[in-house]
């Protein structure tokens, strides 16, 4: 079973409006992270934001905001007042188990976002 | 901070020839570095966790003695693309963990575009 699932293979919003990325995990472990990347089409992945299983509260960072609904095992990204710089390939990861140390990462398929002029 | 770089950022080489990537971490120690490879839109696939001072943990399905991983620093790591085949033609990219904040955050390079004729 997929761990991670993206189900918008690509979305396409007006600049300056908000986006909403989907993101499902299936998980059975209760200590969990979640992350988000951004792949421009040079190809780094630029982190964006991150949710650890045990917060109350909902991530965000600047533009960005992490709708965590832990019940529904889903983690979607928001971005708010989108621009045309943030088209780009967007990638959801999770972490599993306690956070000791690295781990590895499993990534989702990515959504490809374009924002129209 | 946290700035990752890794050199070549592009290599064209014939089959049956070596190649390594280099992965640094500029402005910060990393004991652990991992490293990924991703095909034409899709997602990252780990090959291979590399840690400082020990041997790399490779996933199940890639070969170890075609993708050697050598960790001698807690700023360097590298990949060796042993013997290229067309096949090894991809897009590799590395990370390095840093703690910031309430996790281990993986932070990645800039990508490694291989072409093997």
């Amino acid at each position: 079973a997929q761990k991670i699932t993206q189900t918008q293979p690509g979305m396409f919003v007006q600049e300056k409006e908000a986006v909403t990325l989907d993101c499902t995990y299936d998980t059975s472990d209760p200590s969990y992270g979640l992350f988000w990347y951004k792949q421009p089409s040079s190809g780094e992945m630029i982190f964006l934001i991150y949710q650890g299983s045990y917060d109350q509260q909902n991530a965000t960072e600047g533009r960005y905001s992490l709708n965590f609904q832990k019940a529904r095992k889903s983690a979607n990204l928001v971005i708010s007042a989108s621009q045309l710089g943030d088209s780009a390939m967007y990638f959801c990861a999770m972490r599993e188990g306690e956070d000791q140390g690295a781990q590895k990462l499993v990534f989702g398929q990515g959504t490809r976002l374009t924002i129209n002029p | 901070g946290a700035v990752v770089s890794q050199h070549p950022s592009r290599v064209i080489c014939k089959s049956g020839t070596s190649v390594k990537i280099e992965c640094r971490s500029l402005d910060f120690q990393a004991t652990t570095m991992f490293w990924y490879r991703q095909f034409p839109k899709q997602s990252l696939m780990l090959m291979a966790t590399s840690n400082e001072g020990s041997k790399a943990t490779y996933e199940q399905g890639v070969e170890k003695d075609k993708f050697l991983i050598n960790h001698a620093s807690l700023t360097l790591s590298t990949l060796t693309v042993t013997s290229a085949h067309p096949e090894d033609s991809s897009f590799y990219i590395c990370s390095a963990t840093l703690r910031r904040g309430p996790t281990d955050t993986q932070y990645f390079g800039p990508g490694t575009r291989l072409t093997v004729l």
